[in-house]
């Protein structure tokens, strides 16, 4: 149990263009869920938290208007990238957290924007 | 912000040899959890260590949790080239469950 997915698994974009990854959680409702990025030989940082049915808080550093999020229901959360331009090239991760503590992580997202 | 420091940056060992990766922090935690991460895949959750001077076995891997909750230790005993990778602590005050990374140990065991 407790699989979370994500799609695409990698996107190559033009630079200027919008950018939709989609998390999911199969298996369980996910009360929260999490998006990060990773940028090569580097660790995980966190975007925003996202609550169904509420706007997301992002953190420190991270432009809403740049990353929108929309958790339209308990096992769906997207990220769009708008304007995507080289510097957003990373690999983006979401965690999905049912009623306990626990993070599930899905596979990541490889995003290249030429 | 609660940090977590990790040591070393990079492991290279013999198939066979014994590694220890440190997560560090000046800040209490409620429960650490570790991670292993293979390349251009998400993290998996290999244990969640709750209670200070905790000591959990999971086949070769001994996670241990400081009796103040403010450090682990992950103890791989003779490793194998499976257990190459990227190996993350992670914490965060229970309130809001988020998550803040170590920056991670890469492990590379040599056949």
């Amino acid at each position: 149990g407790a699989v979370v997915s994500q799609h695409p698994s990698r996107v190559i974009c033009k630079s200027g263009t919008s950018v939709k990854i989609e998390c999911r959680s199969l298996d369980f409702q996910a009360t929260t869920m999490f998006w990060y990025r990773q940028f090569p030989k580097q660790s995980l940082m966190l975007m925003a938290t996202s609550n169904e049915g509420s706007k997301a808080t992002y953190e420190q550093g991270v432009e809403k208007d740049k990353f929108l999020i929309n958790h339209a229901s308990l096992t769906l959360s997207t990220l769009t990238v708008t304007s995507a331009h080289p510097e957003d090239s990373s690999f983006y991760i979401c965690s999905a957290r049912d009623q306990g503590a626990e993070q599930f992580f899905g596979p990541g997202t490889r995003l290249t924007v030429l | 912000t609660q940090l977590l420091e990790q040591s070393p940056q990079f492991l290279s060992i013999q198939e066979g040899e014994n590694l220890t990766v440190y997560c560090n922090s000046s800040s209490v935690f409620s429960s650490l959890q570790w991670y292993r991460q293979e390349p251009g895949e998400g993290p998996v959750l290999l244990v969640t260590v709750v209670t200070g001077g905790e000591v959990k076995k999971l086949k070769r891997l001994t996670f241990q949790f400081g009796d103040a909750r403010k450090d682990s230790s992950l103890h791989i005993t003779a490793a194998q080239p499976g257990d190459t990778g990227l190996y993350l602590c992670a914490g965060g005050p229970p309130a809001d469950y988020k998550l803040s990374f170590g920056a991670g140990t890469t492990v590379t065991v040599r056949a």
